[in-house]
């Protein structure tokens, strides 16, 4: 079968770096997608790593290393508006988003 | 501006009714999804399409029918409404790239 984990929870302080991480297994590998999402909000998609290596887009990096089936996202200079769920998806081969259960950000000051 | 809409936000209706939850996209995206969402847990795939005349069922499609009779809509159908529908309901859409883009949601409540 395919399945993602990723942690339920992480709390971290604002100003610090945090790192989620998520391992997958699947019969084939096509890349590794976050999504952020706040309360009662929608997920917004935030990157995509299809090789290995890592990706930065300002405040946020994405890795990803194939031969570990292992991903995180990165975020640095955490500030309160990061709080929120974090998903990590990947692709089948019908470009379905197979997900994980999201791992819920708390930030104190 | 390209977007993707969902309407009601929030819909409050009885047991047994039929209800259809509307979604629609601006940015020309063959490939749209449904998914359902308790508070703080996982998606879970309804429904997708790859196209016009396009309509496959997900994980938890027992209950509920889409159509796709233009490129931009997207409804979703529940024939008879339960209290364990009692979910947020989030419509998606891709292009040829891996990213999706969702709409705002519709929280419906049956009672």
């Amino acid at each position: 079968g395919q399945s993602l984990e990723q942690p339920s929870e992480v709390t971290a302080v604002e100003g610090a770096i945090v790192q989620i991480n998520c391992t997958y297994q699947t019969s084939g590998f096509y890349g590794l997608s976050w999504y952020q999402q706040h309360d009662g909000g929608a997920p917004t998609f935030l990157s995509y790593n299809a090789l290995d290596g890592l990706e930065e887009t300002g405040r946020f990096s994405s890795f990803l290393s194939r031969s570990d089936s292992y991903g995180y996202l990165l975020l640095q200079e955490l500030q309160m508006k990061d709080s929120a769920s974090y998903f990590c998806a990947v692709p089948d081969s019908n470009y379905q988003l197979i997900w994980g259960a999201g791992t819920k950000l708390i930030i104190k000051p | 501006e390209a977007d993707i809409y969902q309407t009601p936000r929030y819909l409050v209706i009885g047991t047994g009714k039929k209800i259809t939850l509307e979604c629609s996209q601006t940015m020309g995206h063959d490939k749209m999804y449904w998914y359902q969402q308790d508070p703080g847990m996982e998606l879970h795939l309804i429904h997708y399409s790859y196209g016009v005349n396009s309509t496959e069922k997900g994980d938890l499609s027992s209950e509920s029918t889409v159509s796709r009779i233009r490129t931009e809509h997207f409804p979703l159908t529940l024939e008879s409404a339960r209290p364990s529908h009692t979910s947020q309901y989030l419509c998606a859409s891709s292009g040829t790239g891996y990213g999706y883009t969702f709409g705002s949601g519709t929280r419906l409540t049956v009672v």
